[in-house]
């Protein structure tokens, strides 16, 4: 059975930018959420999708987006980048068949932004 | 709303000693209840879950939790510390009401003393 995988492991941007990053789900999970973790700080959620769908959002500004593909791989998005951008992103993935559903998490994606 | 609060950013124990991380919930409903271990440049591994059956929980690496509703705490315990447990420890509450977003304390950072 195949963990969650994320690329890359680091990335390295200036204010203004964009950023890609990416999440393979766990074999037979149908669900992923992505979480920003500060230095320091516990993940917060940004969003969750299922089955394609946005399926739930944190306290994040619009220029956070996702997309969840067929093969309930993701990507998160971040437009004009800031300096407060900078934090481990986590992606993590469970199959919603309830409630009480484990997320298992990625390695995570380092984005420096200077 | 649900939350929760992690007493104590910093723990130190000896090697052989007790570890004894505090979480606190905050929630209008049953909630459930998870701890996460992160060691440095990883991802969140999962430690333990509570979902309203047992309320003694054992999980990997000798760690159980006791979910005390009088108390609103799921409180992480070791009875003997090992070098290898040292890391950054996660409390996370989900329920009904928030779908399958998980929100996480703080952390607590353990030490362990040879």
């Amino acid at each position: 059975e195949t963990g969650v995988t994320q690329s890359p492991t680091h990335l390295i941007k200036t204010r203004g930018q964009q950023v890609t990053l990416r999440c393979s789900s766990q074999s037979g999970h149908n669900t992923v959420s992505w979480y920003q973790q500060a230095l320091g700080q516990g993940p917060q959620f940004i969003f969750q999708y299922y089955r394609e769908e946005e399926n739930g959002r944190g306290n994040f500004p619009p220029r956070f987006s996702g997309l969840q593909f067929p093969n309930y791989s993701s990507e998160l998005n971040v437009n004009a980048l800031e300096l407060d951008d900078s934090a481990l992103y986590l992606c993590a993935s469970s199959s919603l068949a309830g409630l009480s559903d484990t997320q298992y998490f990625g390695p995570g994606t380092r984005l420096t932004v200077l | 709303a649900q939350s929760v609060t992690q007493l104590g950013s910093h723990v130190s124990v000896s090697e052989g000693a007790l570890v004894l991380l505090r979480c606190n919930y905050s929630s209008s409903v049953p909630p459930y209840l998870f701890w996460y271990v992160q060691y440095p440049n990883q991802g969140l591994q999962l430690l333990l879950k509570y979902t309203s059956a047992a309320t003694l929980v054992k999980g990997i690496n000798g760690f159980e939790a006791e979910f005390k509703k009088s108390e609103t705490s799921f409180h992480l315990t070791k009875p003997s510390a090992h070098m290898s447990d040292a890391a950054e420890y996660f409390c996370a509450v989900s329920g009904p009401n928030t779908g399958n977003q998980f929100y996480f304390g703080t952390g607590t950072s353990l030490t362990v003393i040879p």
